[in-house]
């Protein structure tokens, strides 16, 4: 499985942006890329995912350069609400042949949104 | 996005007795289910892969015995902590995917579980 390395930490302010670096220097060609936010005491929800180039949804993007070695979350306008721990994941590829995508976290960037 | 739940939410059990925690996906179905086991300010700790129909596959050092998994249907797998001691109070979540090349895996609530 692709290791994956973050900042432990951030600190931003209310309608900055922030991005997110994760190193993935080992990723598998068939491996997806995807960021997940976890508050405290909840399960981790999917914000979103990528294979290459640049992805957008109504959340955030993904870049992601050709080398795919890396991958950088940007979130457009943080609010407090936004103050979370954000994991990068790397797949190993097994959702392909159906089944199951089985994901190892790291210790995820803790990003923390003040006034 | 996709919906999994967990059931119960939150349990305190005396020590020595054993705990079922349910995963259900509500709107798709979920040939594997993860099952992970967070302590506090860590991260999440992947403890099994869940196989409906086939035997639970358990990371190293996870204890097969002591934490049963059974995946009888394409939208339940549910994990039995037996014999639960105080060291087995964490976070439980789990996690399931919808398989045929979609790569992203959908996450339950979580399952606090206090041992006393």
């Amino acid at each position: 499985l692709a290791k994956t390395t973050q900042p432990i930490s951030m600190d931003s302010y209310e309608g900055q942006e922030v991005n997110i670096t994760c190193s993935h220097n080992n990723i598998a060609t068939n491996d997806y890329i995807t960021w997940y936010q976890q508050f405290p005491s909840q399960g981790p929800r999917f914000i979103i995912q990528g294979y290459k180039t640049k992805v957008t949804n109504e959340v955030a993007s993904l870049f992601i350069p050709a080398d795919r070695k890396s991958s950088t979350l940007s979130l457009p306008r943080v609010s407090l609400s936004d103050t979370a721990v954000y994991y990068c994941l790397v797949g190993d590829g097994g959702g392909l042949t159906g089944g199951g995508n089985k994901l190892t976290f790291g210790t995820g960037t803790q990003l923390k949104v003040e006034l | 996005g996709a919906v999994v739940s967990q059931h119960p939410s939150r349990v305190i059990c005396k020590s020595g007795t054993s705990v079922k925690i349910e995963c259900r996906s509500l709107d798709f179905q979920a040939t594997t289910m993860f099952w992970y086991r967070q302590f506090p300010k860590k991260s999440l700790m992947l403890m099994a892969t869940s196989n409906e129909g086939s035997k639970a596959t358990y990371e190293q050092g996870v204890e097969k015995d002591k934490f049963l998994i059974n995946h009888a249907s394409l939208t339940l797998s549910t994990l039995t902590v037996t014999s639960a001691h105080p060291e087995d109070s964490s976070f439980y979540i789990c996690s399931a995917g919808q398989g045929q090349g979609k790569e992203t895996q959908y996450f339950g609530p979580g399952t606090r579980l206090l041992v006393l």
